[in-house]
Formats: structure tokens, C-alpha cells, sequence
């Protein structure tokens, strides 16, 4: 969806490096995630965040950080990159409270290579 | 914690044929189930879901079924065209959870022409 939007796209980076991913979306949505794609493994659920005061780990947060700028960024850090975390990482977005819908909204995904 | 499981994990039919993808699931307190499709080089986007008080759901060409017992739901794509070919997985979430979806490992689906 054109309104969740990834930078960068594509990352290559080496081990021990900081690296931060971004994430903005113009839904006016309260939810964010974001989430790891390996191939073979699915989505694995990293951090979420119900608005900017709200923020949880999910199933694989070991390794990561997130940062919840404003309603409409969400950001997460690699504080130092190890080789096992090259994988495709995407941000989504839902709609929470009484209009809330479940479906979530993915952009467009970051590749991070981790040499 | 939930945990979903996928199967096959690749399956091709030929065009006009109907295929079929199967998950599991193990916490019976769930009770919404949405499945996406993802298109290589794409991002994940839902086609269909289906919350636990319904048995069923149709979408033109797609239905998904849920068997709360059994605790498993499948999608059925019916009269398969080549643009379905993608990495179809399925999810699985319940409230208060703020709808964590716990994705399945993915169904390559290749249409053949």
C-alpha cells in the first residue's frame, strides 16, 4: 500500500554497525509493527506499538529497538548488526480503538544484508 | 504462545484447477484468521479473512472455511489463474492482544498454464 513507506529499501551493512530503519505511514492508523521475513519462516512479529506512549516487544525483539516518533513513524535499530539478522524486515499499520479492523497494512519491505 | 502451521509448503496446479492450503492452530482462544498474499518482490497483502463466530467466507474465486473444533482453517482458490501464483500464508490473532498475528510458514502456489 503506496501510504506505508520503508527507508531504505535496500541496506548492506557490516557486523557491529548501528543501523536504523524507517517506517512512515500517512493512514492516520494508531497501530504499527514491524516484522522479519526469512524465507521458509513466515512473518515473525519483532516489536509493536499502539500509539506513541505504548510500545511491546513481540515474539523475536532479542537484538532490536524500536522508536515511536509520532503517530505516524515508527522506527526500529539494530544496535549491532550480526549476520543472522540479514532478512527482509516490513512495517505495517492497523486501525485500533472502536473503528478497529485487524487488517494489517504492510509497506513495501527494507532487504538488510549483514556481511 | 500461538503457533500455526502451514501446509503444503509449495503446491502447483494446473490453470483452471482449484487448490487448496491448510493451517493449524493451538490456542483455542483465537478467533480471527486472515490470510495474505505475497507476490514476488511484493509486500503481504490481505485477500481474505474470517472471525470465529462465522464458518465460513466467500470472495468471488476465494473462501476460507474454519473449523473451531479441529482448530484448522483453509483456503480454497477455485478456477486458478497464472497471477495467482504467489506465497499465499495464513495468521492468526485474538483480542486483547492487540491482534499479534502469528503468520504461518507460507504456500508457494505456482499456476501452470
Amino acid at each position: 500500500d503506496a501510504d506505508v513507506t520503508q527507508t531504505p529499501r535496500n541496506r548492506i551493512t557490516k557486523t557491529g554497525k548501528r543501523i536504523m530503519l524507517e517506517c512512515s505511514q500517512t493512514k492516520g492508523h494508531d497501530r504499527m509493527y514491524w516484522y522479519r521475513q526469512d524465507p521458509g519462516l513466515g512473518l515473525q512479529l519483532i516489536y509493536y506499538s499502539f500509539d506513541v506512549k505504548d510500545i511491546n516487544k513481540g515474539e523475536i525483539s532479542d537484538g532490536y529497538s524500536v522508536s515511536r516518533q509520532a503517530q505516524a513513524k515508527f522506527s526500529l535499530s539494530l544496535e549491532s548488526a550480526i549476520p543472522n539478522q540479514t532478512a527482509l524486515y516490513f512495517c505495517a499499520t492497523s486501525v485500533g480503538g472502536k473503528g478497529r479492523t485487524d487488517t494489517q497494512y504492510f509497506g513495501p519491505g527494507t532487504r538488510l544484508t549483514v556481511l | 504462545g500461538e503457533n500455526v502451521e502451514q501446509h503444503p509448503s509449495t503446491l502447483s496446479v494446473q490453470e483452471g484447477d482449484s487448490a487448496v492450503i491448510k493451517c493449524t492452530y493451538s490456542d483455542s482462544a483465537s478467533n480471527y484468521f486472515p490470510w495474505y498474499k505475497q507476490e514476488l518482490g511484493k509486500r503481504p497483502q490481505l485477500i481474505i479473512d474470517i472471525r470465529s463466530n462465522v464458518g465460513e467466507k466467500k470472495d468471488q474465486r476465494i473462501a476460507v472455511t474454519l473449523n473451531k473444533t479441529a482448530k484448522h482453517f483453509s483456503l480454497h482458490i477455485t478456477e486458478t489463474q497464472p497471477e495467482d501464483s504467489a506465497v499465499y500464508f495464513c495468521a492468526a490473532s485474538k483480542a486483547g492482544s492487540a491482534r499479534q498475528l502469528t503468520f504461518g510458514s507460507g504456500t508457494q502456489l505456482t499456476v501452470l498454464p
